[in-house]
């Protein structure tokens, strides 16, 4: 398997734009979640999906901020409108969730290294 | 609710000498605890997992961690450290039955000194 897959590496948007960030988690995989990665805050989870329906979107920092999942290969991360606070780098991470058990290691995806000017 | 704290953003050491990353963390049931590291420009990758049994746990590239209940603890350790384990490390800790989210630590980046 290719890993989780990202996509765009990086992207550069200037401030009002809308922008999309895409993932293809690891096939067979029913567990997928998006972070937000900063120097200030570390590691942030956003959003957390299981088997394509969203859970816990309690990171999801504002309004400006929606995700999908419309199928189990694929799901998308939106800004709109992005303001230059939102630059960071975002990473997509599934797992084969085992029924709650919690035991099986995310796999994560290279990221995408958003800057907002 | 479960947490994770690891002490020093930085750790220095020189090439060779023994690596300790610490881990300490909180959590209302026994829990899953796993080190992930990320490379420059990386996602982040699992080095190693505590889950059940034994309590040592070793993982890739000489990595080993052992869990304490006692200290609530789940330190890194490497005998020797390379050039190429310059990197961020990551604890992170998960509840069985739960969520099963992972709750990641702040991160550590580990210096190596030739």
């Amino acid at each position: 398997d290719a890993g989780v897959i990202q996509s765009p590496r990086h992207e550069v948007t200037e401030m009002g734009q809308e922008v999309t960030l895409r993932c293809k988690p690891i096939s067979g995989h029913n567990s997928l979640f998006w972070y937000r990665q900063t120097m200030m805050r570390g590691l942030e989870l956003l959003i957390y999906f299981n088997n394509n329906v969203p859970i816990d979107d309690s990171g999801m920092p504002e309004d400006r901020f929606s995700a999908k999942m419309p199928n189990a290969s694929f799901s998308t991360l939106k800004i709109q409108p992005s303001e230059p606070r939102d630059s960071a780098v975002y990473f997509c991470a599934s797992s084969l969730g085992s029924g709650g058990l919690g035991d099986t290691e995310a796999f994560f995806g290279q990221g995408t290294r958003l800057t907002v000017v | 609710a479960q947490s994770v704290t690891q002490l020093g953003s930085h750790v220095s050491v020189s090439e060779g000498a023994l690596v300790l990353l610490r881990c300490n963390y909180s959590s209302s049931v026994p829990p899953y605890l796993f080190w992930y590291v990320q490379y420059p420009n990386q996602g982040l990758q699992l080095l190693l997992k505590y889950t059940t049994g034994a309590t040592l746990v070793k993982g890739i590239n000489g990595f080993e961690a052992e869990f304490k209940k006692s200290e609530t603890s789940f330190h890194l350790t490497k005998p020797s450290a390379h050039m190429s384990d310059a990197a961020e490390y990551f604890c992170a800790v998960s509840e069985p039955g739960g969520s099963y989210i992972p709750t990641f630590g702040r991160g550590t980046s580990l210096i190596v000194h030739p």
